[in-house]
């Protein structure tokens, strides 16, 4: 089955709304990264985050290793947000970087 | 500035083709990565390498090969290319324990 499932598949904002994202992965892992896809675009790293909690501007990654889990939060969403998050469990197997299919989230102003 | 570069940005081929990808990084990383995205299916990796000369296969690796020439270089290679390689592909380098870097992408339209 898959190795890392994201939900929501997608999600619709009104501009300043928070946003949760999830993020579960079924492999043993070293640590999370999240990423962010503009439309059409490259992958920006957002967090690369081993464990617990990490901050950045209106950002927040928390990341539980022995749960299997890690959330991305979006606080006061603005339009400039809107664009693919994708998850990617590291260090499962040697150095490979295995994605999610991720969230796509649009904000609306 | 660390960057991977990616050439072409487009590329039409046709069936049956030789198609060949080239990635480029400055960053001096020992990673280097191939995924295609897709509609549906989110990012997935096709070939890596741990370093020059080095090459492993990835989750979808048919239909494609990889060579490593140099710690700079990573091409992937589609010696008969199919419809179903149509996609978007994206080259990536790292090291351990650091989000890896990602190209801006090559998009691929095989007739």
């Amino acid at each position: 089955g898959q190795q890392v499932q994201q939900s929501p598949a997608s999600l619709v904002l009104q501009e300043g709304e928070n946003a949760e994202l999830q993020c579960n992965f079924s492999t043993s892992l070293n640590s999370m990264q999240w990423f962010y896809q503009r439309p059409g675009g490259s992958l920006v790293s957002l967090f690369y985050n081993p464990s617990g909690t990490k901050h950045s501007g209106r950002l927040t990654s928390t990341t539980v290793i022995k749960e299997r889990r890690s959330s991305l939060h979006i606080s006061s969403s603005q339009t400039t947000d809107s664009g693919t998050y994708l998850c990617a469990p590291y260090g499962s197997s040697g150095n490979k970087l295995i994605f999610g299919i991720g969230t796509l989230l649009s904000v609306k102003p | 500035e660390a960057a991977v570069t990616q050439s072409p940005r487009n590329k039409v081929a046709v069936t049956g083709g030789k198609v060949t990808l080239s990635c480029n990084q400055t960053n001096n990383h020992n990673n280097m990565y191939w995924y295609r995205q897709d509609t549906g299916h989110g990012l997935r990796l096709i070939h890596y390498s741990y370093g020059a000369g080095s090459t492993e296969k990835g989750d979808i690796p048919d239909g494609y090969k990889a060579s490593r020439p140099s710690q700079e270089n990573f091409s992937l290679i589609l010696e008969l290319a199919t419809p179903s390689q149509t996609s978007v592909y994206f080259c990536a380098s790292g090291i351990n324990n650091q989000a890896p870097l990602f190209g801006e992408g090559t998009r691929l339209s095989v007739l």
